[in-house]
Parts: structure tokens; C-alpha cells; sequence
């Protein structure tokens, strides 16, 4: 019964590939977000979704591209991946107007 | 910049002794503070929060208190036990055209020795 689940889990790829981690929520929240976290452990947000729609865009490349199918979905796509984008990805999210996230439970993506 | 600071990478504490986390923030804006556990290999998981019209929140072995003047929080665990040694980030949010956006500290990784 997980709430916010990750796929996958890890995920390891050559510079220049694209790929994508897929994050569901099972929670009926209307938010979702995606955040990175860096070598220095710092959570940064980088967007939000709220019913399908893109709320929080931060100053991400454009090599990065959120869809959201559905307000239960929300995956990140990466376009020719850099070895900066290795990193631990989480997926969030929120019900209406709380503040309180939950979380899931990470990708470590590894780009060699 | 770093809105939300927490100061102290790691922190040590034997068990059944009080465990004090320390955040600061620097934008006035913020009104909603949280404080947010994490296991390795696992996501954050919320603990508990606090707004900015309250001083203390309690619940349970964790209190969570607010000084805005100073533009300081502490969580205090009461008593630490084992199960609570883990990285510990605090948060703070302010309402941005109906988002809620949580800025995180760098986290501080608590021990509790035996």
C-alpha cells in the first residue's frame, strides 16, 4: 500500500541516453512535485503539478521535461543526460491546502 | 543562497538524553515550518510542523519550537531512542499563487549511541 511510489529505483545510464522515472500517488492528492537532491544532500525543488497542471517551474535545463497524465501521475523525463544529473530524484506530493508532503522513496540516477 | 540553514551536519546523542536540532531561515516570508525524517535508502517522511502563529508545537517525544524574532527553530526529541537516529531536515514554505513550495536545510544526521 505504498502512497508515493518511485520506478525505478535505481537507475544507471551512458551520457547523452534519455530516460525517464515514473512516480504514482495512491493518496488523491491534487499536487505533485519533483525534487533533486545533490552530492551536498540539499532537496531542491524543481517542479509542481497541481491537477495536471505546471505550477512550479524552477530553473531547471529544458533537458527536463515533467508530464503529468493524470493527476495521480507525474514522471520526469531527461533529455541526452549529463554526468551532472546524477543525483537522487524524489517525487512528492500534496493535498489541497495543507503544506505537509509526502514522499517517495527516491531514484538514484547514475550517469557514467 | 540558502533560505533555510541547518548548521550542524551530525549530532551524537546518548539514549534517553534529549536530542535538540537547530534551523534558521532568512526570508520573513515563510509561515509554515515542517521538520522531516529520513532513513537511508528511503524519502523524507513528515514528522511535524509548525505555523507561524504558534510558538510550540508538541507531539508526543517531539516538540518543535519557533522564534520568529530570531528566525530560529529547534526540534527537541525527548527521550532519544535508537530507532531515531537518522537525517533530520527541517523546511519551511510560503504560499505562492496557490503552490506550496517547501525549501529544505541540508539536513543534520543524528546519532543515538547506546
Amino acid at each position: 500500500d505504498t502512497a508515493v511510489s518511485q520506478t525505478p529505483k535505481y537507475l544507471v545510464t551512458q551520457m547523452g541516453n534519455d530516460k525517464s522515472i515514473k512516480c504514482e500517488q495512491n493518496l488523491g492528492h491534487d499536487t505533485m512535485y519533483w525534487y533533486k537532491q545533490d552530492s551536498k544532500k540539499f532537496l531542491k525543488i524543481m517542479f509542481s503539478y497541481n491537477n495536471k497542471e505546471l505550477i512550479i517551474n524552477e530553473t531547471v535545463p529544458n533537458r527536463f521535461s515533467p508530464k503529468s497524465p493524470d493527476k495521480a501521475h507525474l514522471n520526469l523525463h531527461i533529455n541526452s543526460l549529463e554526468l551532472g544529473d546524477s543525483a537522487v530524484y524524489f517525487c512528492a506530493s500534496r493535498q489541497g491546502n495543507t503544506d505537509t508532503q509526502y514522499f517517495g522513496p527516491g531514484t538514484r540516477l547514475t550517469v557514467l | 543562497d540558502q533560505q533555510v540553514k541547518q548548521n550542524s551536519p551530525s549530532l551524537s546523542v546518548q539514549e534517553g538524553r534529549i536530542s535538540i536540532l537547530n534551523c534558521d531561515y532568512t526570508n520573513s516570508m515563510f509561515d509554515y515550518f515542517l521538520w522531516y525524517k529520513k532513513y537511508p535508502a528511503e524519502g523524507p517522511t513528515f514528522l511535524i510542523s509548525i505555523s507561524s502563529i504558534k510558538d510550540k508545537n508538541e507531539d508526543g517525544r517531539f516538540t518543535v519550537f519557533l522564534n520568529k524574532s530570531a528566525k530560529h527553530l529547534s526540534l527537541h526529541i525527548v527521550p532519544s531512542q535508537p530507532g531515531d537516529s537518522a537525517v533530520y531536515f527541517c523546511a519551511a514554505s510560503a504560499e505562492y499563487s496557490s503552490a506550496s513550495k517547501i525549501i529544505f536545510g541540508s539536513g543534520t544526521r543524528l546519532s543515538i549511541r547506546p
